[in-house]
């Protein structure tokens, strides 16, 4: 198994540029979630799914948009980047009440 | 809202000592507690993953408790290795598929 596979690892974006972080996951998890992780902030929860075609907004969900048509993928759209989006986005992944599975994460950079 | 919270936010010892990371929640209704390690430029990797009904979970060197009804979870880590060092989280979610709420971390560095 891969686990939760995340691409890019790294993107350079210049402000107002749009982009997608792909997250894909092979264990069949219903529940995927995305995370950003700043200096002093910890790890704080943008948008969350708990199945095929279900999402829902997170704690810093603005600028950010995501779909989840299939169990698998749960992909991160950036609509319009901006400087205050520069971090390291992890996506992750579990089953009902079960351990949480994290990819390697994203390291973003808006100039 | 659950909040939780990480004493200390770093910790430096040597080579060979046991020693204990705190975690603690303002919301005891919680369904598990999950500890994580992750080492510089690196996601996150559970360590450990304790069920409400459990009062500790062991894994090699490592030994999670859980109370909660005090809102309190302790990581034990026996005779701590240089290999150790790392940030150690704490996270809960509130039900089977909420989200979870993460501490900010314990920076743990063990000298040779």
């Amino acid at each position: 198994n891969a686990g939760v596979t995340q691409t890019p690892k790294f993107q350079v974006l210049k402000t107002g540029q749009s982009m997608t972080l792909q997250c894909a996951q092979d264990m069949n998890h219903e529940y995927m979630s995305w995370y950003r992780q700043d200096p002093g902030m910890g790890l704080r929860l943008i948008h969350y799914s708990v199945g095929a075609g279900i999402t829902d907004q997170g704690e810093v969900p603005n600028g950010y948009n995501v779909s989840r048509s299939t169990t698998e993928d749960f992909p991160l759209r950036l609509l319009s980047a901006a400087p205050s989006q520069t971090s390291v986005y992890f996506c992750a992944s579990r089953a009902a009440n079960e351990k949480l599975f994290f990819g390697s994460g994203t390291q973003l950079s808006v100039l | 809202k659950q909040e939780v919270t990480q004493i200390p936010a770093a910790l430096s010892v040597p080579e060979g000592e046991n020693l204990v990371l705190n975690c603690s929640f303002t919301d005891s209704a919680i369904y598990n507690l999950q500890w994580f390690r992750q080492d510089p430029g690196k996601g996150l990797t559970s360590l450990l993953l304790i069920q409400s009904s459990q009062r500790e979970q062991t894994s090699g060197r490592l030994n999670a408790s859980l109370d909660k009804s005090s809102g309190r979870s302790t990581l034990y880590i026996a005779a701590s290795q240089p290999g150790d060092s790392a940030t150690y989280l704490c996270a809960v979610p509130l039900s089977g598929y909420s989200t979870l709420t993460f501490g900010k971390g314990t920076m743990l560095l063990v000298s040779p």
